[in-house]
């Protein structure tokens, strides 16, 4: 079953403004995974963070982690034309078959 | 130097028809997967070979036949094909079998069955 679910489903906004992206699951995790797909591309893996991280940072990226609330968000800071792309999460857990079970995705249009 | 590679890009064909899709990876790594993306950007697991042994097989119709002849390769060959399964293909590699790795996909192929 889907168990990563992002909202918005999309999100359109201007050059240097900053991007907010979400993400729920619905079962205990060992990591999640933030994937970016530019249209008519593969997925580029972004950043993963464990369980027992709450914050990670890789240059303009921002990915929170709330176990508790079984959350997480993904912010690009400053973003730029060149961001606009999907953005899925992916979640896996241990006992899910080795699977990672992915998101719907946000689609994120950024505008010059 | 294309890390994940797959052939064709784009595939036209008709109902019917059986056709293959193949993937390489030159990334060293031991596992190799399949994913379905629906029009919709549903991203489904389709299969997962671990050093060319089949590690998972979801609920696949069985005219989808991968085959691995080594660990960096990593065939999808769909027989009998019908109009749903026009979809975008993508192969994907991680170092190994272990949980939750990252994985590297490639650029994906276009199947459009008329």
């Amino acid at each position: 079953s889907q168990q990563g679910e992002e909202d918005p489903q999309a999100l359109s906004i201007q050059e240097g403004e900053n991007a907010t992206m979400n993400c729920s699951y619905k079962t205990s995790i060992n990591n999640l995974q933030w994937y970016r797909q530019n249209s008519g591309r593969g997925l580029v893996h972004l950043i993963l963070i464990r369980s027992n991280e709450r914050e990670k940072h890789s240059g303009r990226l921002r990915v929170t982690l709330d176990t508790s609330k079984k959350s997480s968000s993904l912010l690009i800071t400053a973003s730029r034309a060149a961001d606009t792309a999907s953005y899925f999460c992916a979640t896996y857990n241990a006992g899910n078959n080795r699977k990672l079970i992915w998101g719907l995705g946000t689609s994120l249009a950024v505008n010059p | 130097d294309t890390a994940v590679s797959q052939t064709p890009k784009y595939l036209v064909t008709q109902m019917g028809n059986d056709k293959s899709i193949k993937c390489e990876q030159n990334l060293g790594h031991d596992t190799m997967y399949w994913y379905k993306q629906d029009s919709k950007k549903f991203l489904k697991i389709m299969f997962s070979y671990n050093n060319k042994e089949l590690i998972i097989n979801e609920t696949v119709p069985n005219r989808f036949s991968p085959k691995s002849p080594d660990k960096a390769h990593l065939n999808l060959h769909i027989n009998s094909l019908e109009l749903g399964d026009s979809a975008v293909y993508f192969c994907a590699s991680s170092q190994d079998i272990a949980g939750g790795r990252v994985q590297y996909f490639g650029p994906g192929t276009r199947l459009t069955v008329t």
